[in-house]
């Protein structure tokens, strides 16, 4: 099975200032990777993410990612926030298999960021 | 515009009134799932659907029923509804396969007294 933890659950920070948002997963097999955002009141859209070749992906609104297989993490980050990035995160994994697991997303818990003025 | 339409977006309803979320998409896609969304617990996927007739469980399948009688339809139903199903919940499609965008509704809130 797979399983995804997001290491804090709100992230405060102020405006042009970096964040990153932390993700491990586990799995025993190989997966791809997600970063989705959910706006207040709005479903789930996807930021980016990593299926293979490039461990560093770039998603929208400037965020990117990097894959890293050691350390079994995919921590999201930005060099300079904005107001409008405030949002929940949520990171997601889905194995490489067939039958049952194919096309299923386990998220983690959320984080929170908050960019303040 | 490719979507995926879910209605209502509220609903408060009491206990054991079966009640029908509805959920379409216009992207051709064979994979649908539902999922709820709980604080500190993030999503938890409820039911899901590899194509036509053919649905399974989730992680959290208890007091929920599917159907997928349509490509494009997969309506969630509760037929006795408890206090403890009051969430928010979120219908996603995708191509077949697990490498390929999730597109989600935009939620319905649901409550339970």
């Amino acid at each position: 099975a797979q399983s995804v933890t997001q290491l804090d659950s709100q992230v405060p920070v102020f405006e042009e200032a970096p964040v990153e948002l932390r993700c491990n997963y586990s799995s025993s097999v190989s997966v791809y990777l997600f970063w989705y955002v959910q706006y207040p009141n709005q479903g789930l859209q996807l930021l980016l993410k990593y299926l293979s070749g490039s461990t560093l992906v770039k998603g929208i609104n400037g965020f990117e990612a990097e894959f890293n297989k050691s350390q079994t993490s995919f921590h999201l980050r930005k060099p300079s926030v904005h107001i409008s990035d405030t949002a929940e995160y949520f990171c997601a994994v889905s194995a490489l298999g067939q039958g049952s697991t194919l096309g299923r997303l386990y998220f983690g818990r959320g984080t929170q960021l908050t960019v303040w003025p | 515009e490719a979507q995926v339409t879910q209605n209502p977006r509220y609903l408060i309803t009491v206990t054991g009134k079966k009640l029908t979320v509805t959920c379409s998409q216009n992207m051709n896609h064979e994979y649908m799932s539902w999922y709820r969304q709980d604080p500190g617990l993030g999503l938890r996927q409820i039911y899901y659907s590899m194509n036509v007739e053919v649905t399974d469980k989730g992680d959290v399948p208890e007091g929920y029923k599917v159907s997928r009688k349509e490509k494009r339809n997969f309506p969630l139903i509760l037929e006795s509804p408890s206090p403890n199903q009051t969430s928010l919940y979120f219908c996603a499609s995708s191509e077949y396969g697990t490498y390929t965008e999730a597109f989600f509704g935009q939620g319905t809130r649901l409550t339970v007294v």
